[in-house]
């Protein structure tokens, strides 16, 4: 089935560099979203990128989708401590509406 | 605006007993509702996905199920746990015929079965 699948599986920075990390997939898709998740807690949903989009951004973070080589990259500058979480990359096949969930990278930020 | 409730919050239950994890959703209409369960460090598993009232569709065979005898309330249930269904449960919530499909997370509940 459909998965998008993150890299790294774990991230570790100084507060203030920017954090990268991307998704790849495998088959086409209609949008690729990205999901935030804190510790014991649910996801919240951060920037969603349509297969006829490029590149987008929100605040500090820029999302990027590359069709051709089925993968996103979402991209955090400035990170604070508080952006310690893990991020997942859900994809939506085309004819589906049910994303599909990735098993996350886990971002730490150090103060 | 729209609300997502979950509950209980943690959840110990023996080997064998019975499960019941509740999910509704305020301020909207006829939306899809899902149940989802998260191992430790591991992604979202999609357990069951509504698109209305009794409709209940389900993605893997489990001895779990799921009802939904309301529009804005969805049941998670088991009439036998085993210590494989401990995780972190969580309920989510989309636009009916949305353009986005973006999904829209509760708390979640983390089950521990002993």
């Amino acid at each position: 089935s459909q998965q998008g699948e993150e890299d790294p599986q774990a991230l570790s920075i100084q507060e203030g560099e920017n954090a990268t990390m991307n998704c790849s997939y495998k088959t086409s898709i209609n949008n690729l979203q990205w999901y935030r998740q804190n510790s014991g807690r649910g996801l919240v949903h951060l920037i969603l990128i349509r297969s006829n989009e490029r590149e987008k951004h929100s605040g500090r973070l820029r999302v990027t989708l590359d069709t051709s080589k089925k993968s996103s990259s979402l991209l955090i500058t400035a990170s604070r401590a508080a952006d310690t979480a893990s991020y997942f990359c859900a994809t939506v096949p085309g004819g589906s509406y049910i994303p599909t969930f990735g098993r996350g990278t886990s971002l730490i930020v150090h103060p | 605006s729209q609300t997502i409730h979950q509950w209980p919050a943690t959840l110990v239950q023996p080997v064998g007993s019975p499960l019941s994890l509740e999910c509704t959703v305020e301020g909207t209409s006829n939306p899809n509702l899902y149940w989802y369960r998260q191992a430790a460090g591991r992604g979202l598993q999609l357990l069951f996905y509504s698109v209305g009232i009794g409709q209940i569709s389900s993605e893997v065979p489990q001895n779990l199920s799921a009802s939904r005898p309301q529009d804005r309330q969805f049941i998670l249930s088991s009439k036998k746990l085993l210590l494989s269904d401990s995780g972190f449960y969580l309920c989510a919530w989309s636009v009916f015929g949305g353009s986005t499909d973006t999904q829209y997370f509760g708390p979640g509940t983390r089950l521990t079965v002993l």
